[in-house]
């Protein structure tokens, strides 16, 4: 069974323009969520999707946002990029259940903002 | 407010014998607690889960303690292999409601096993 997977692995944008993450849950899997690594933050959540419908939103700005096709894979789109923005992005994929259920996790994409 | 503590930034073992990372947390609401392995760039790898319903969770070499009580919960490792070297996270969730996908993420320890 493949597991959760995230293109593209590293990115270098300028300030001031806009990237598209994506993320491939594992099969069977409706639920996807993203969070943002950073050394100061550690691991922050970012929004969950479930059957292409955000279900909860992290404190992050409005630049911030996703979207769920209806295949379960993700898009994460960061726009007007800070260098503040530079993290390790990660998403992770569920069976999205109401009880608690694992989440795996991608390898990440590594975004560096100059 | 940090909601999952881990106090530990840091833990060395001797190969073979038992690694205990520790994790508290403040929100009475949790009520599902993972605890994933994650290496330098890399996602986090999950280990081992445990419902508030139960207070031990067994999983080969990998156990987890939850002490509801107390709000803490622990992984032990038996016995430490230099494989296990990386850094430990744990979460916790709340089960539905606004919470759906959220995990809260502790800020990690970092496990050296010596060989």
């Amino acid at each position: 069974k493949a597991g959760v997977t995230q293109t593209p692995r590293y990115l270098i944008k300028t300030r001031g323009q806009q990237v598209t993450l994506s993320c491939s849950p594992i099969s069977g899997h409706r639920s996807v969520s993203w969070y943002q690594q950073t050394p100061g933050q550690g691991l922050q959540f970012l929004f969950e999707y479930f059957s292409e419908t955000q279900r909860n939103k992290g404190n992050f700005p409005g630049r911030f946002s996703g979207r769920q096709f209806s295949n379960s894979r993700s898009e994460m789109n960061v726009s007007t990029l800070e260098l503040g923005d530079s993290a390790l992005y990660l998403c992770a994929s569920s069976l999205g259940q109401a009880k608690g259920t694992e989440a795996f996790f991608g390898q990440g994409t590594r975004l560096t903002v100059v | 407010d940090q909601q999952v503590k881990q106090n530990s930034p840091s833990l060395s073992v001797q190969e073979g014998r038992i690694s205990i990372l520790n994790c508290d947390y403040t929100n009475s609401m949790f009520d599902y607690f993972l605890w994933y392995k994650k290496y330098p760039a890399e996602g986090p790898t999950f280990l081992i889960s445990i419902s508030s319903i139960k207070d031990k969770n067994e999983d080969g070499r990998f156990t987890v303690f939850l002490n509801k009580s107390a709000k803490h919960l622990s992984l032990h490792i038996v016995p430490s292999q230099p494989g296990d070297s990386a850094v430990y996270f744990c979460a916790a969730s709340v089960a539905g409601g606004t919470s759906y996908g959220k995990l809260t993420f502790g800020q990690g320890t970092i496990l050296t096993v010596h060989p």
